[in-house]
C-alpha cells in the first residue's frame, strides 16, 4: 500500500492565520490526492479533490497544491469554522489510503 | 438532495458476522462507485474497500484495503438502490463508524476517484 504521512499532526492557529498541512505519499501518486475536513461527531466532507480543484460550495481561502510524492492544503485566513481535522487521501493505486489526520486547533 | 443512510450496525460478539447497508438517494445509483471507510473511536479514518458501477469498463468490481482482505465483502444491488458492506469473523479491532461514501471519477474514463457524498456513519461495536 501507498503510505501517506501528513504533517503536522496538530496545529494550533489564530483567526485570520494563514496555516498549511503537507501530505507526503510514499511514491509518486500523479496528483490523485484529496483533502477531507471532520468536525468532531461528523462525518467528513470534501474538500479538494485531484490536489487542485475545489469541491462546490468550498470557500476560496481553502487551496491544494503540489505535486509528486508532495502535496500540501493551505487555507489563507482561518476562520473560526475551520478548526476541524484534516485528512489527505490518495487514489492514484487501487488501495485507496488516507494520512493520519492534522487537527487544526485555536491557539 | 444527495443522501446515504447506512445502517445494521450493532453490538456484535467476536467471531460473528454483520451486514451493513448504505441507501443512497437523490441521484441515480448505477452511475457511481461506492466505498466503505471506517474509524475507530478516536482514530483516524481507514479506507475498507469500494466497488464500481456496473457496466463495460467498469464490471461492478471491487478493491479492498490489503490489511482487510478476506474478511470484507462490498456488494450492489442497482435493482434496489443499495450496498452492502459484509463483515465475517469480526474482531474488536474492528470496532468502528463506518462511512459510505459516493466516489466519482477525476473524469470519464479515469479510473481514480475522489468521495463527494458521505453518510452519516453506522456504529459497529464488537466486544463479547
Amino acid at each position: 500500500d501507498i503510505q501517506m504521512t501528513q504533517s503536522p499532526s496538530s496545529l494550533s492557529a489564530s483567526v485570520g492565520d494563514r496555516v498549511t498541512i503537507t501530505c507526503r505519499a510514499s511514491q509518486a501518486i500523479s496528483n490523485y490526492l484529496n483533502w477531507y475536513q471532520q468536525k468532531p461527531g461528523k462525518a467528513p466532507g470534501l474538500l479538494i479533490y485531484g490536489t487542485v480543484s475545489l469541491q462546490s460550495g468550498v470557500p476560496s481561502r481553502f487551496s491544494g497544491s503540489g505535486s509528486g510524492t508532495d502535496y500540501s492544503l493551505t487555507i489563507s485566513g482561518v476562520q473560526p469554522e475551520d478548526f476541524a481535522t484534516y485528512f489527505c487521501q490518495q487514489t492514484y493505486s487501487s488501495s485507496w489510503t488516507f494520512g493520519q489526520g492534522t487537527k487544526l486547533e485555536i491557539k | 438532495e444527495v443522501k446515504l443512510v447506512e445502517s445494521g450496525g450493532d453490538l456484535v460478539q467476536p467471531g460473528r458476522s454483520l451486514r451493513l447497508s448504505c441507501t443512497p438517494s437523490g441521484f441515480t445509483f448505477g452511475d457511481y462507485a461506492l466505498s466503505w471507510v471506517r474509524q475507530a473511536p478516536g482514530k483516524g479514518l481507514e479506507w475498507v474497500g469500494f466497488i464500481r458501477r456496473n457496466g463495460p469498463g467498469f464490471g461492478g468490481t471491487t478493491e479492498y484495503a490489503a490489511s482487510l482482505k478476506g474478511r470484507f465483502t462490498i456488494s450492489r444491488d442497482d435493482s434496489r438502490s443499495i450496498a452492502y458492506l459484509q463483515i465475517n469473523s469480526l474482531k474488536t479491532e474492528d470496532t468502528a463508524v463506518y462511512y459510505c461514501t459516493r466516489s466519482r471519477t477525476y473524469y470519464p474514463g479515469s479510473n481514480s476517484y475522489y468521495d463527494d457524498y458521505w453518510g452519516q456513519g453506522t456504529l459497529v461495536t464488537v466486544s463479547s
